[in-house]
Formats: C-alpha cells, structure tokens, sequence
C-alpha cells in the first residue's frame, strides 16, 4: 500500500516552455502533498506544500507564479513549471501524507533537462 | 546555520562492518525525527523513525539526544546493499527538513 505516482519520470524541454508534473496517490487519500527539488548531491528542499481544495503555501525564496500547484483532488496535485529555464533543471519529486498521519510517501521523482 | 547537518561522507566500509552516522538538528521544538535512505537518482524511502527510548530494526538502530539536539544511526553487520545516501530528516511540526545525506559505500 501507500503507492504515489509521478508522471513524467523524466522530461527534456527547451528553454520557455512551460512543464507539467502530476503527483498521484493511488491507493489512499492525501490530504496534504509536498513539492521537493533537489539539486545534485544537494538535499532535498521543499518547494511548497498543497492543501486539498486551497492554495499551495510556497516557501520563502520560491516563487508561485513561476512554480504552479493544483492540488484538485484528494488524489492528485500537478506542479507546473512555467516559463521553464536551465536553472530549473533538476529532480523534482513529490511526497503525500494520508490524513493526520505524519508518514509521507515519496513519489519516484520527475527529472527535468532544460535545454 | 543549516537546520539539519550531516558529515556527508563518503564512509567506505567493508562487508560485515559497522558503522555509524551522525545528524545534528537546530530547531530545540523539533517531533519528530526519521532516517530515510535514498539510491542514486531515486526518492528517498523511510528506513525507520527515532525516539527518545531508542529503536531497533533488525541490524539497523537509531538513536535520539534531544538534550544535544543529536541524531545517531547505527548499522551492523553491513551488506553490499546498504550503500545508498542516509538522509537524517527533523519535522520541526509541519514539514520534513532535510540533511543533505550520509554516502555509504559498502565494499566486497
């Protein structure tokens, strides 16, 4: 149990255009997803966290406008990169949290190549 | 100051060893406290969480000092299969933060 989803696995753009990542749990409902990015032999460092049905609350120094979050469903956010650039290349990955329960369960990663 | 700081390593050790890392967090309200593993280029996975009393998982410990704000994995008997990054990662109550990993490298 506890399976989440990342799709794509990896995604090769040009520079300008905008990314679409989709985070999905597939056998619970989470309440609460994390958007993490991690540089290499960096750790990771949560970008955002996403409500079910409300605002993405971002962190400092990350910008909203550029990183989109929906999170539409209790089984499914989406971060958009928009505007992407080679310095938004890196391992973008995404965690769940089911409910109240602290345990969060990662996602396999997208990695994104800014051409 | 980082919030959470590791020696990143990387700790090569034969076969059969043990070994030990240690974790450092800067945040006194912290609850909870994990180590996840993480492979080269794969999302980290939870190896087990810590609590004050000490916790045991087969050949893996983890040990929690919250008077030093400390953080102590320790594993025995290592396999080829335990190289990976270990992430020492505080919930200071309302996200993880993350250390930047421990390399281990296990050799034949």
């Amino acid at each position: 149990g506890a399976v989440v989803s990342q799709h794509p696995s990896w995604v090769i753009c040009k520079s300008g255009t905008s990314v679409k990542i989709e985070c999905r749990s597939l056998d619970f409902q989470a309440t609460t997803m994390f958007w993490y990015r991690q540089f290499p032999k960096q750790s990771l460092m949560l970008m955002a966290t996403s409500n079910e049905g409300s605002k993405a609350t971002y962190e400092q120094g990350v910008e909203k406008d550029k990183f989109l979050i929906n999170h539409a469903s209790l089984t499914l956010s989406t971060l958009t990169v928009t505007s992407a650039h080679p310095e938004d290349s890196s391992f973008y990955i995404c965690s769940a949290r089911p409910g109240l329960a602290e345990t969060q369960y990662f996602g396999p990663g997208t990695r994104l190549l800014v051409l | 100051r980082k919030e959470v700081e590791q020696d990143p390593g990387p700790f090569n050790v034969p076969e059969g060893a043990t070994v030990a890392f240690n974790c450092t967090y800067s945040n006194s309200a912290s609850q909870s406290f994990f180590w996840y593993r993480q492979d080269c280029r794969k999302e980290p996975k939870l190896l087990m969480s810590v609590y004050s009393s000490g916790n045991e998982d087969g050949r893996f410990t983890a040990q929690l000092n919250r008077a030093s704000q400390y953080i102590s994995l320790l594993i025995r008997d290592s396999k080829l299969s335990d190289s990976a990054t270990y992430l020492c990662v505080v919930n200071p109550g309302y996200a993880l933060n993350f250390g930047k990993g421990t390399s281990l490298l296990v050799t034949p």
